[in-house]
């Protein structure tokens, strides 16, 4: 069973608008990751926030977290053309005795000119 | 430095035929992932290597799939015999430690689809 939920599915925007796309999860995290996935490509890690972080910045991306809401929301500023992928955020879990990455079904951004 | 690459890229074949994956990855990572990524989801654990050795492959369908790493450097991931729902792209991706917080490098992926 998936951990991570993400929302929406699809999102279509217009270059310079900003972006946003929401993750929620069921059971307690050590962190969260997304990762973005151009078509036809395999994925690349964006950005990681832990438990016991709120906010994190990287260039465009702002990542929250809340653990109470167990969700965590991306924010892509200024959008552009080249932001056109699938977003998926992955939680580490514990499954099986270990923690491994277990990803969401993703969010398909679409970025306009 | 070079990424994880995978071959082949893509691969067409009949139901219960076999089909094979390789998978390269970067440098000095110790522990290897494959996954499964059905269209219009997102990937799938299916076996996770720390080396040589099997840390999980508890989603792997033993009775079709196999894996491995002999040296603890490339790897193969076999199906046989296939059938129309392992129509996926199979990734491959590598990461340092078996830390989940480590970044995890992946390949482009062979896309597969039984016929």
């Amino acid at each position: 069973s998936q951990q991570g939920e993400e929302d929406p599915q699809a999102l279509s925007i217009q270059e310079g608008e900003n972006a946003t796309m929401n993750c929620s999860y069921k059971t307690s995290i050590n962190n969260l990751q997304w990762y973005r996935q151009n078509s036809g490509r395999g994925l690349v890690h964006l950005i990681l926030i832990r438990s016991n972080e709120r906010e994190k910045h990287s260039g465009r991306l702002r990542v929250t977290l809340d653990t109470s809401k167990k969700s965590s929301s991306l924010l892509i500023t200024a959008s552009r053309a080249a932001d056109t992928a699938s977003y998926f955020c992955a939680t580490d879990a514990n499954s099986g005795g270990y923690n491994k990455l277990i990803f969401g079904a993703g969010t398909r951004l679409a970025v306009h000119p | 430095e070079a990424g994880v690459a995978q071959s082949p890229r893509y691969k067409i074949i009949e139901k219960r035929q076999s089909v094979a994956f390789w998978c390269n990855p970067i440098s000095g990572h110790a522990t290897l992932y494959w996954y499964q990524q059905i269209l219009g989801q997102g990937p799938k654990l299916l076996i996770q290597f720390q080396n040589n050795g099997v840390v999980d492959d508890s989603q792997l369908p033993k009775d079709r799939f196999s894996a491995e790493r002999l040296k603890g450097v490339d790897s193969t991931l076999k199906i046989q015999p296939a059938k129309l729902e392992d129509s996926a792209v199979y990734l491959c991706a590598s990461s340092f430690t078996r830390n989940p917080a480590e970044t995890q490098y992946f390949g482009p992926g062979t896309r597969l689809l039984v016929l």
